[in-house]
């Protein structure tokens, strides 16, 4: 589903680099949300935004930062890459007004190589 | 830690067979989803069900809830090979806000399911 995009696909670093994950989204949704996976894990929320002002933190957001630069667009920030952020990234968005509202979309995913 | 725990972790079985996935949960919920990912690819949502329903259904894909057991099952009938992928529940157990849930949703760890030709 080409609606939910991001950049890159995949990249590898080094510890210590500042990495930026984009997520585009052409649906419309006010509802953002980024996730990491690793290797026999569900996903784990780092962080949420409801709307452009409103950002929150996730279950698991030590490390990260995100920026909300717009209702389609939503990034994701590695201040300081270590190598236990190796995991595949998705970015996803859901609609609060639509009847299936909780229904989330996702991206294809960014995995992250930390070195 | 995960709301959701998933059973079996692995699944295999031949096409045409049945596969049955199970989930278990810790709190209350407003909803339950299951999810589908392709190996290495995004999830798709595949059917919800709320904390009032106990059972739903879709083309092949049936679920039920039973929330005084905090569990819910993913059934998918005469199965695929296509079928094959990582199938996850997801619980939404948010606030709710004028009748909308926040829609946090906290995901298990998945059942990999392989169906053979």
């Amino acid at each position: 589903d080409a609606d939910v995009t991001q950049t890159p696909r995949n990249r590898i670093t080094k510890t210590g680099k500042r990495i930026m994950l984009e997520c585009s989204q052409t649906k419309g949704h006010d509802r953002m949300y980024w996730y990491r996976q690793d290797p026999g894990l569900g996903l784990r929320l780092i962080y949420y935004s409801f709307d452009v002002k409103d950002i929150n933190k996730g279950e698991i957001s030590d490390g990260y930062s995100v920026s909300r630069q717009a209702q389609a667009k939503f990034s994701l920030s590695l201040e300081s890459a270590i190598p236990n952020q190796t995991a595949l990234y998705f970015c996803a968005t859901s609609d609060p007004r639509s009847s299936s509202y909780n229904e989330q979309f996702f991206g294809p995913g960014t995995r992250l190589t930390v070195l | 830690s995960q709301q959701g725990e998933e059973d079996p972790q692995a699944l295999s079985i031949q096409e045409g067979e049945n596969a049955t996935m199970n989930c278990s949960y810790k709190t209350s919920i407003n909803n339950l989803q299951w999810y589908r990912q392709n190996s290495g690819r995004g999830l798709v949502h595949l059917i919800l069900i709320r904390s009032n329903e106990r059972e739903k259904h879709s083309g092949r894909l049936r679920v039920t809830l039973d929330t005084s057991k905090k569990s819910s099952s993913l059934l998918i009938t005469a199965s695929r090979a296509a079928d094959t992928a990582s199938y996850f529940c997801a619980t939404d157990s948010s606030s709710v806000a004028g009748g909308t849930s926040y829609g946090k949703l906290t995901f298990g760890q998945g059942t990999i399911l392989t169906v053979h030709p």
